[in-house]
């Protein structure tokens, strides 16, 4: 069984620039979730997905984030325009059980 | 006060010793607790997860819950240097799906 993958692993933009995140659930997961890890500090929650429907989207930081995810498989997180805060790593989580959540390996996102 | 703290560490251990590796939170509705292990630049792997006081057991792993301590660990018997790794202690508080985590301890196990 495939894991959660995520694209891409890395990416480095200029600060005011657009960056696209795609994370691939496991098959057949309905939770989708994402997480952000800024250096230094701890894993942070930014918002979940059931199916295609937002469930929860408190952990978002602001409106310069957007996610998706159209027919209820992938997912993509769309920062615009980007600052420099936004550097860090962005993980991906899919889960059938909503305790038991597997994570994607994350893309180290650098805005310069 | 953090949500979910964990002693940074390094905790350094040799080869076959047992690791002990604490975690304490603050919400005492919690109702999840999970461990995950995350080698240097891979994802957070679930390890363990535990939902009642006492001992969990898995392999080599030992998850043990004291609620009114708020406190749990992870026990790793017979520590090998591939154990070497951060490990995360992530909690749901009462009524949300969602983990806090802490910062993590790094571990390292020596030949």
């Amino acid at each position: 069984e495939a894991g959660v993958t995520q694209f891409p692993s890395h990416s480095v933009i200029e600060k005011g620039q657009t960056v696209t995140l795609r994370c691939d659930p496991i098959s057949g997961h309905d939770n989708l979730y994402w997480y952000r890890r800024v250096m230094g500090k701890e894993i942070k929650f930014l918002l979940h997905f059931v199916k295609e429907s937002k469930q929860d989207e408190s952990g978002m930081p602001n409106n310069r984030f957007l996610a998706e995810r159209t027919g209820g498989t992938y997912s993509t997180l769309k920062v615009q325009p980007a600052e420099l805060e936004d550097s860090g790593v962005y993980f991906c989580a899919s889960s059938q059980d909503k305790n038991e959540q597997y994570f994607g390996p994350g893309t180290r996102l650098t805005v310069t | 006060q953090k949500e979910v703290e964990q002693n940074s560490g390094p905790l350094s251990v040799p080869e076959g010793a047992i690791a002990s590796l604490n975690c304490t939170y603050s919400d005492r509705g919690s109702q999840s607790f999970f461990w995950y292990r995350q080698y240097s630049g891979k994802s957070p792997e679930l390890i363990m997860s535990i939902y009642s006081n006492g001992d969990k057991e898995d392999g080599r792993f030992t998850a043990q819950l004291n609620k009114a301590s708020q406190y749990v660990s992870l026990l790793i018997r017979d520590s090998q240097p591939s154990d070497s790794a951060t490990y995360l202690c992530a909690v749901n508080r009462r009524g949300s799906y969602i983990p806090t985590f802490g910062r993590g301890t790094s571990l390292i196990v020596h030949p």
